[in-house]
């Protein structure tokens, strides 16, 4: 069976500040990583994703993620979060043993201070 | 490039009633299709899933039901909505890449 689990259901920020969302997942064979994110009513916009290569993987809006096989974990960087950065943040895993459909956490939300 | 479609974006309906909801997309062919429910303050749930036109996967047992008349075009649909249906539903779909997209949604409130 293949699960996420985020561990922090709510995270405050400074505007400038550094972010880090934890993700860890449980998954039987090589995992897809994905985190999307989502503004308030709105459908879910892809972040970034990892399947191979190098395990550093870049994103759109300045994100980052790295893949920790060892630790079962895909966390999410920001080094200067803006204000825009304030929405919720899912992390979901999948791959082609289970014809790509994929497990959400239940998601973290990331509310920005000025 | 491709988009998807969802309608409508907000719906309220009485316990009991029928359910209809609908999402397209546009600009790709043979998309797998997916419906996700999203309750509040939680996560996304894959509800059905689809390979092509007339082939469904439920994941959830539960009083939904899910259709594909044609290739790009998925619904979601219900005989009689229980309150336990409310909820955002979202369409998603997926070509040749690994990565599903999303639709706007559908905010679903059952009174």
């Amino acid at each position: 069976a293949q699960s996420v689990t985020q561990p922090d259901i709510h995270i405050t920020v400074s505007e400038g500040a550094s972010l880090e969302l934890r993700c860890n997942y449980s998954y039987g064979a090589t995992p897809y990583l994905f985190w999307y994110v989502q503004s308030p009513g709105q459908g879910l916009q892809l972040l970034l994703k990892y399947f191979s290569g190098d395990t550093l993987v870049q994103g759109i809006k300045g994100f980052e993620a790295e893949f920790k096989r060892s630790q079962s974990s895909f966390n999410l960087r920001k080094p200067s979060v803006h204000w825009s950065d304030a929405a919720e943040y899912f992390c979901a895993v999948g791959g082609p043993a289970n014809d790509y459909k994929l497990s959400f956490g239940a998601g973290t939300t990331v509310t920005v201070r000025a | 490039s491709q988009t998807i479609h969802q309608w409508p974006a907000t719906l309220v309906q009485p316990v009991g009633s029928p359910l209809s909801l609908e999402c397209t997309v546009e600009g790709t062919s043979n998309p797998n299709l997916y419906w996700y429910r999203q309750a509040a303050g939680r996560g996304l749930q894959l509800l059905f899933y689809s390979v092509g036109i007339g082939q469904i996967s439920s994941e959830v047992p539960q009083n939904l039901s899910a259709s594909r008349p044609q290739d790009r075009q998925f619904i979601l649909s219900s005989k009689k909505l229980l309150l336990s249906d409310s909820g955002f539903y979202l369409c998603a779909w997926r070509g040749g890449s690994i990565e599903q997209f999303f639709g706007p949604g559908t905010r679903l409130t059952v009174l």
